[in-house]
């Protein structure tokens, strides 16, 4: 199956510093990423769609400023938390979407997520 | 419209039963339903998904049951084990439009 790493698994972090989240897919290339936030025992809450060469399109209420993300190139993108606050504090997880091959379906193959915690 | 309602909340199934997890969708465009299963501290891990030109998938001991006219897709765990024991997720996109819809999860618990 298909391999998506993230790093770091787990950081904490003081207020009003940034935090940067590495998405990775291992053994294939991966055009479009996606981040997603959980909270505990909630379901996933699609942050933005990450696309190799541009610019990411994010979801209605989520900061642009505030988590930035960029994706140089088709096996990695990053989520940095700009001047985090406790409300950050959160998992996020990244997917990347495995291109159908003729006839198939898209995967979407999700990392082990992050835990942010910050103080 | 583009809500996924997936139910039960919660799910105790004893070892060797049957585990059912029910999902329903509005929006007739979707065209793929996946289900992903996650462990606590983990990221999800697809299951198994289905295409609406079925209406049963197979893989092991995970069926997917798909009813196209109802808007209605559901999971079957066979022989339940205590390994199973994690919460699952339904899922749907649309074909151009690959950002995917969750439902709201189900914890499922295998008790001996």
């Amino acid at each position: 199956g298909a391999v998506v790493s993230q790093h770091p698994s787990r950081v904490i972090c003081k207020s009003g510093t940034s935090v940067k989240i590495e998405c990775r897919s291992l053994d294939f290339q991966a055009t479009t990423m996606f981040w997603y936030r959980q909270f505990p025992k909630k379901s996933l809450m699609l942050m933005a769609t990450s696309n190799e060469g541009s610019k990411a399109t994010y979801e209605q209420g989520v900061e642009k400023d505030k988590f930035l993300i960029n994706h140089a190139s088709l096996t990695l993108s990053t989520l940095t938390v700009t001047s985090a606050h406790p409300e950050d504090s959160s998992f996020y997880i990244c997917s990347a979407r495995r291109e159908r091959r003729r006839g198939g379906t898209d995967t979407q193959y999700f990392g082990p997520g992050t835990r942010l915690t910050v103080l | 419209q583009q809500q996924v309602k997936q139910s039960p909340q919660s799910l105790i199934v004893q070892k060797g039963g049957i585990s059912i997890i029910n999902c329903a969708y509005e929006n007739t465009a979707f065209d793929y339903f996946p289900w992903y299963q996650q462990f606590p501290g983990k990221g999800p891990a697809l299951l198994i998904a289905i295409r609406p030109d079925v209406s049963e998938k197979k893989e092991g001991r995970f069926t997917i049951s798909f009813n196209k006219s109802a808007k209605q897709f559901s999971l079957h765990i066979m022989d339940s084990q205590p390994g199973d024991s994690a919460t699952y997720f339904c899922a749907a996109s649309m074909l151009g439009n690959e950002k995917l819809t969750f439902g709201t999860g189900t914890r499922l618990t295998i008790i001996p």
